[in-house]
């Protein structure tokens, strides 16, 4: 079957860092990619991996390794902005759908 | 950078009617857009898979003749509630690929249907 694994919550402080994992069992790879969701909006695209190695994006950063089915986000200098549901999704098929982890919860806390 | 417009952001409507709900990208061509469906605290599933000129793809366990996709235009796809129910209520989102995957693919800002 198809799953992506990632934790349902994360708490942290402002300032801090936090690592989010998600491993994944998918049919089809055509790359990782991550998505912040606050509470009642629409997903916004944050990072995307087709290749082995780590992506850098202000304080955010993604990483993959498609030997091991695994990535994960790095959110770095925390603001309480940042609370939100953050997913990792797979690019399954070659026409693009994406496949969606259950989300994680992260909280900020001041 | 792309940008995806849909509407209505929300929408009520009594049981055994239908819903239409629009996605338009709106600086760029989709000739593919991607409808999912969330509900509360979950995740967004795929429904359907929207080409435009031909037939939707749907996933399993989506009916077809329920949820109906048009995608007449390289900007425009619908999705039509038909006959809604009260378990049809949830967050309906629509994405498209801009000209790069570096740059992941962009959502609309999704529908909350709620059917009375």
């Amino acid at each position: 079957g198809q799953s992506l694994e990632q934790p349902s919550e994360v708490t942290a402080v402002e300032g801090a860092i936090v690592q989010i994992n998600c491993t994944y069992q998918t049919s089809g790879f055509y790359g990782l990619s991550w998505y912040q969701q606050h509470d009642g909006g629409a997903p916004t695209f944050l990072s995307y991996n087709a290749l082995d190695g780590l992506e850098e994006t202000g304080r955010f950063s993604s990483f993959l390794s498609r030997s091991d089915s695994y990535g994960y986000l790095l959110l770095q200098e925390l603001q309480m902005k940042d609370s939100a549901s953050y997913f990792c999704a797979v690019r399954e098929g070659s026409q693009g759908n994406l496949i969606f982890g259950k989300g994680t919860k992260l909280s900020v806390k001041p | 950078g792309a940008v995806v417009s849909q509407h209505p952001s929300r929408v009520i409507c009594k049981s055994g009617t239908s819903v239409k709900i629009e996605c338009r990208s709106l600086d760029f061509q989709a000739t593919t857009m991607f409808w999912y469906r969330q509900f509360p605290k979950q995740s967004l599933m795929l429904m359907a898979t929207s080409n435009e000129g031909s037939k939707a793809t749907y996933e399993q366990g989506v009916e077809k003749d329920k949820f109906l996709i048009n995608h007449a235009s390289l900007t425009l796809s619908t999705l039509t509630v038909t006959s809604a129910h009260p378990e049809d209520s949830s967050f309906y989102i629509c994405s498209a690929r801009g000209d790069s995957l570096r740059y992941g693919y962009t959502f609309g800002s999704g529908t909350r249907l709620t059917v009375v």
